[in-house]
């Protein structure tokens, strides 16, 4: 099946350590590689991690992206306010021969 | 640095056709590398992929779009373009232009990988 799944919010306090899972299939997370993007209020979605667990320059080492059978995640360690996003998984599914998107997570920093 | 940026109206009626172009600086579409994409959100909800293309003219469509879409290139490089035909109030949409990383298997490339950069988006009504 062509889904990507997300949970719709996660958070944390400042300093703490969270996790945001992707959830796919064989067809999308098992056979390709995951990207995250942090969408920021008001601004366009920004790369984040790319290849799974790559971080393009500028993004801090507190990113970090994994990949294990048909799910991925992505942790953030020492939470910051300016970390408050929308994050979003995306992959290439195979069967649906295009890209997949997760619904994205609501990260609130209290 | 390779920037992109939107244009187009921000207003389309019911049943017309949405048209957007992408303006490409810092670089060239000419590139092995990329192909380059739409993706679109409607107001308060997730993002959509619309659509890649390679420069010399492989297209990738959503195909829940795929009736309706067409993206192309123009001939100095420097810019692509979005139609989406027949639309309607569900295609009210702030769409993107982002480069896309392809992958290449033999002589075909296809956009499997990444987007980066995006550019600012640009928010497009459809109303009477």
């Amino acid at each position: 099946q062509s889904v990507v799944t997300q949970p719709p919010s996660a958070s944390g306090t400042p300093g703490q350590r969270v996790t945001i899972s992707c959830s796919g299939s064989s067809s999308n997370i098992g056979s390709n590689t995951v990207n995250w993007y942090q969408q920021r209020p008001g601004t366009a979605p920004k790369l984040l991690i790319y290849m799974n667990d790559q971080r393009p320059s500028g993004v801090p080492d507190r990113f970090s992206g994994s990949k294990s059978g048909t799910s991925a995640s992505l942790a953030i360690s020492g939470l910051q306010s300016a970390d408050e996003a929308d994050y979003y998984c995306g992959t290439w599914d195979d069967s649906l021969n295009g890209v997949l998107f997760g619904g994205g997570t609501k990260l609130t920093v209290l | 640095q390779v920037q992109m940026q939107e244009s187009g109206p921000g207003l389309v009626k019911p049943s017309e056709t949405l048209s957007l172009t992408c303006a490409v600086s810092g670089g060239s579409i000419a590139s092995s590398s990329y192909c380059w994409a739409w993706l679109r959100q409607p107001p308060g909800k997730g993002l959509e992929w619309v659509g890649s293309m390679y420069y010399r003219g492989s297209t990738y469509y959503n195909p829940s779009l795929k009736s309706r879409v067409t993206i192309s290139v123009d001939t100095s490089k420097t810019q692509f373009f979005l139609k989406l035909t027949a639309v309607t109030a569900a295609d009210t949409a702030v769409y993107y232009c982002a480069r896309h990383v392809g992958e290449w298997f033999g002589e075909v490339i296809s956009p499997t990988k990444w987007f980066d950069p995006w550019g600012q988006g640009i928010l497009v009504t459809v109303s009477s």
